[in-house]
């Protein structure tokens, strides 16, 4: 039973370049968070993917933007990099009909670092 | 606003030693609270969940409490390895038909053999 997978593993970025990071969620689950998390910090909530739609933000610019296709995977987005996105990006994935519980699974990550 | 605290920030132990990691949220409208492990640079572990109907959770060496109403949780962790070192994460998740987890900062944990 596959967790969650992230790609790529590491990454390095110029500001102002934009990035593309990738999740597959766990087997079976059909809801994909994001999270960033800088160096000595909990992870930060980005945003929630449900049906292949965003169903809650967090406390980020529009720069930091999301898709979820219909095999449920999903897709971070960066544009106009700035060195403080330099972080430990996460995702997560869970099973709606299972809300009540909510258990996340978490993903290995992707280091971006922008220089 | 829901915040999370994580006392201490880190922590060192001799081998064998029991110990407590504390965790503190300010609203006490949770749905339940979920501790992690954090290996350095890795994803995270998810290690216990308590729901807000739950006072403890136990899986092996390690039991988690969760006392609701004065927005506290604390894992304990028995007869702690050198394998146990590693970043404990606490997370809640808030009543507000929100579904993200809020996370502490964490406490390092640091196991001497």
């Amino acid at each position: 039973d596959a967790g969650v997978t992230q790609s790529p593993t590491h990454l390095i970025k110029t500001r102002g370049q934009q990035v593309t990071l990738r999740c597959s969620p766990k087997s079976g689950h059909d809801t994909v968070s994001w999270y960033q998390q800088a160096l000595g910090q909990g992870p930060q909530f980005i945003f929630q993917y449900y049906e292949e739609e965003e169903r809650q933000r967090g406390n980020f610019p529009d720069r930091f933007s999301g898709h979820q296709f219909p095999n449920y995977s999903s897709e971070l987005n960066v544009n106009a990099l700035l060195l403080g996105d330099s972080a430990l990006y996460l995702c997560a994935s869970s099973l709606l009909s299972r809300e009540s519980s909510y258990e996340q699974y978490f993903g290995p990550g992707t280091r971006l670092t922008v220089t | 606003k829901q915040e999370v605290t994580q006392i201490p920030a880190a922590l060192s132990v001799p081998e064998g030693e029991n110990l407590v990691l504390n965790c503190s949220f300010t609203d006490s409208a949770i749905y339940n609270l979920q501790w992690f492990r954090q290996d350095p640079g890795k994803g995270l572990t998810s290690l216990l969940l308590i729901q807000s109907s739950q006072r403890e959770q136990t899986s092996g060496r390690l039991n988690a409490s969760l006392d609701k109403s004065s927005g506290r949780s604390t894992l304990y962790i028995a007869a702690s390895q050198p394998g146990d070192s590693a970043t404990y994460l606490c997370a809640v998740r808030p009543e507000d038909s929100s579904y993200k987890l809020i996370f502490g900062s964490g406490t390092r944990l640091l196991v001497r053999p």
